[in-house]
């Protein structure tokens, strides 16, 4: 069963434009991790977050976490052609090591 | 590094034949994951290792499907015998301790 639901299910913007989704999760967690998956390919990991951070960044993205409304956020700022991709979050129960993944957002970024 | 080596990237069976895909992880990780991923039901964890040892295998669907890892080199998944319900693309992940997932690239299996 899937732990994470993600929204939107896709988003479209053109480049330039940030983009943002959501992940919520259901139970006690480790860490919850990013990851990105270009048609046809495996997933790449992106960032992780553990429980008692509350924001990341790395690059253009930036992540946060809310452990008490079980949610976090991916920001990909100043976007570009090449960012088209499924993301996923991922999350690792506490005390499991296999990461439990979410629906994924389908993310179109226009040239 | 060569990354996480799945084969074959491709598999075209009939059903009631066997199927089985391979994984070569990265040098050093002793963890390994089997992952399916379908439009339907998105990515399960299928069965994971620690150390060569299955750790937990409750995703496995049935017992027409079985895993192993003999070395800390390979690690192969078997479906058999395959049904059409069991085309998907199946990934192999593997980790160090406490270190992010690296996938595999993935083999896309289709049962006619």
């Amino acid at each position: 069963s899937q732990q994470g639901e993600e929204d939107p299910q896709a988003l479209s913007i053109q480049e330039g434009e940030n983009a943002t989704m959501n992940c919520s999760y259901k139970t006690s967690i480790n860490n919850l991790q990013w990851y990105r998956q270009n048609s046809g390919r495996g997933l790449v990991h992106l960032i992780l977050i553990r429980s008692n951070e509350r924001e990341k960044h790395s690059g253009r993205l930036r992540v946060t976490l809310d452990t008490s409304k079980k949610s976090s956020s991916l920001l990909i700022t100043a976007s570009r052609a090449a960012d088209t991709a499924s993301y996923f979050c991922a999350t690792a129960d506490t005390g499991r090591r296999a990461l439990t993944f979410g629906s994924g957002t389908r993310l179109q970024v226009q040239p | 590094d060569a990354g996480v080596i799945q084969s074959p990237r491709h598999e075209v069976t009939e059903m009631g034949q066997e199927v089985t895909l391979r994984c070569k992880p990265i040098s050093g990780h002793d963890y390994l994951f089997w992952y399916r991923q379908t439009m339907m039901r998105g990515l399960e964890l299928l069965i994971y290792f620690n150390n060569n040892v299955p750790i937990d295998d409750s995703g496995m669907p049935e017992d027409r499907f079985s895993a192993k890892m003999p070395n800390a080199s390979f690690s192969t998944l078997k479906i058999q015998p395959s049904e059409p319900r069991d085309s998907a693309v199946y990934f192999c992940a593997s980790t160090p301790p406490g270190g992010s997932y690296t996938f595999g690239s993935g083999t896309r299996l289709t049962v006619v």
